[in-house]
């Protein structure tokens, strides 16, 4: 299994409309979690982090579920331009080598007229 | 404040041929990484260095590839010789006081790599 997974999608979203999606992480002793934007054939540019209680950043609310082990990201009167892959981070403590930091793969969003 | 530079942006190479890729992050910035980029493995860490001494290289896939950090603002990644399944998007980034600083993690524009 691997350590933080996400729904590759594509998610199609008419404009205006709603989407969320989640990314699972495996690891209970996971201590922050991140949301990053990459837009096609750019870098990952840092989207927002994740609070425990949830967090809103305009049209953006991330939230942390720990019961369950997932994060997620909602998307309130979705744009054209927030078409993009949205890749999860989870770092998390390894003994022996410190925190340890993971990319999910990705969940690709399509904001559609 | 430039960012993180990356060069070449496109290289496409022979099979069995040299490839190194370069990178300058930005100035101030104690900790490097390099990470690859494919559609199978998603961002994976291949290394990363601290005040420019490798401190983990586990995700390095194999031999052929190796990177150095021979001063502050300049690293390569080497692979040779180069087989078509190194063909991906190799990304740089720099952080400044931790290596999971993401508040202060930048990543480069990338190499897009094409071995034929």
């Amino acid at each position: 299994r691997k350590e933080v997974e996400q729904d590759p999608g594509p998610f199609n979203v008419p404009e205006g409309a709603t989407v969320a999606f989640n990314c699972t992480y495996s690891n209970s002793a996971s201590q922050s979690f991140f949301w990053y934007r990459q837009d096609c054939r750019k870098e990952p540019k840092l989207l927002m982090s994740v609070y425990s209680s949830g967090n809103e950043d305009g049209r953006f609310t991330a939230q942390l579920n720990r019961a369950s082990q997932y994060i997620s990201l909602l998307i309130r009167d979705s744009k054209l331009s927030d078409s993009a892959t949205y890749l999860c981070v989870v770092i998390f403590l390894i003994k022996a080598a410190g925190n340890k930091l993971t990319f999910g793969g990705g969940t690709r969003v399509l904001v559609k007229p | 404040d430039a960012g993180v530079i990356q060069s070449p942006r496109h290289e496409v190479t022979e099979m069995g041929q040299e490839v190194t890729l370069r990178c300058k992050p930005i100035s101030g910035h104690d900790y490097l990484f390099w990470y690859r980029q494919t559609m199978m493995r998603g961002l994976e860490l291949l290394i990363y260095f601290n005040n420019n001494v490798p401190i983990d290289d586990s995700g390095m896939p194999e031999d052929r590839f190796s990177a150095k950090m021979p001063n502050a603002s300049f690293s390569t990644l080497k692979i040779q010789p180069s087989e078509p399944r190194d063909s991906a998007v190799y990304f740089c980034a720099s952080s400044r006081d931790s290596k999971t600083n993401l508040y202060g993690y930048t990543f480069g524009s990338g190499t897009r790599l094409t071995v034929v």
